[in-house]
C-alpha cells in the first residue's frame, strides 16, 4: 500500500542534542512538507520541498534543517538551536502536478525534551 | 498573506445532534478549500474538498459549500456519531502552489 511512513513514533531529545526525524513516502510525490503541531494549535509549516535537491523555508524554520537527496525521503533535523522543540511533527506529501490535490500525512512523531 | 479562521472549540454534542463548524478564509485569487480530520495520535486525513465557488464537498455525511461571496467553507453534518469525535481542520491551498494554510483546529466530542 502506498503511503507515508514517519519514524520513530516517539523521540526524546537531551539538552544540546540534534535529533533527526525520518519521513519516507512511496507515493511518487514530488512535493513534501514538514509541519509542527502544538496542543490546541493549528499546523505551522517548517520546511517544504517541491523537487529533489531543492527546499524552501516555511514559517518557522529557525532551529530546523532538512535535506532532499532522494524523491522518497525528506528527513527533518531538530537542532540544539531550537529551544522549544517539544511538539508533534507531521510530514506530508502531495502530487505536485495536481494543483488541487490533497495532502497525504504520516502518522506523526512526538518529540519531547528530557 | 493567506489565513484561515475556524470556530473555536471545544465543541461537545450529544449523539444525533446537528453539527456546524465555521470556517472563513482570506486569500488572493481562487484557492481550493479542504476539511481534514485528525484522530488522537494520528496524522490528518482528508475529509472533503471543494475547488471552486459554489462547489459542495461531501463525505461520510459531512458537507461543506465553497461560498466566495462570504469567503466561508462551513462544515456541517446532520446527525453526529460518537465515532465522529476528533479534531477538524479547515485549510486552503492558494495560488502559491507549494503551501497550504491551516486553521487552528476544532475539537469535537460526541457523547452517547
Amino acid at each position: 500500500d502506498g503511503g507515508i511512513t514517519q519514524s520513530p513514533k516517539y523521540l526524546f531529545r537531551k539538552e544540546g542534542q540534534n535529533v533527526t526525524l525520518s519521513c519516507e513516502q512511496n507515493l511518487n510525490h514530488d512535493a513534501m512538507y514538514w509541519y509542527r503541531q502544538d496542543p490546541g494549535q493549528g499546523l505551522r509549516l517548517i520546511y517544504y520541498s517541491q523537487i529533489v535537491n531543492d527546499f524552501q523555508k516555511g514559517d518557522i524554520a529557525e532551529g530546523y534543517s532538512v535535506s532532499r537527496e532522494k524523491k522518497e525521503s525528506f528527513p527533518l533535523t531538530v537542532t540544539s538551536a531550537q529551544k522549544n522543540p517539544t511538539a508533534f511533527y507531521l510530514c506530508a506529501s502531495r502530487d505536485r502536478q495536481g494543483r488541487n490535490e490533497k495532502l497525504f500525512f504520516g502518522s506523526g512523531t512526538q518529540l519531547s525534551v528530557l | 498573506g493567506d489565513s484561515v479562521t475556524q470556530m473555536e472549540g471545544p465543541v461537545t454534542l450529544s449523539e444525533e445532534a446537528f453539527l456546524t463548524i465555521n470556517c472563513t478564509y482570506t486569500a488572493t485569487g481562487y484557492p481550493s478549500l479542504f476539511w481534514y480530520v485528525q484522530y488522537p495520535g494520528e496524522g490528518l486525513q482528508l475529509l472533503l474538498k471543494a475547488t471552486k465557488a459554489d462547489d459542495k464537498g461531501s463525505n461520510k455525511g459531512f458537507e461543506a459549500t465553497y461560498r466566495k461571496e462570504t469567503t466561508s467553507f462551513h462544515l456541517e453534518k446532520g446527525s453526529v456519531q460518537v465515532s465522529d469525535s476528533a479534531v477538524y481542520f479547515c485549510a486552503l491551498r492558494g495560488d502559491n502552489a507549494g503551501k497550504s494554510t491551516f486553521g487552528d483546529g476544532t475539537t469535537l466530542t460526541v457523547k452517547p
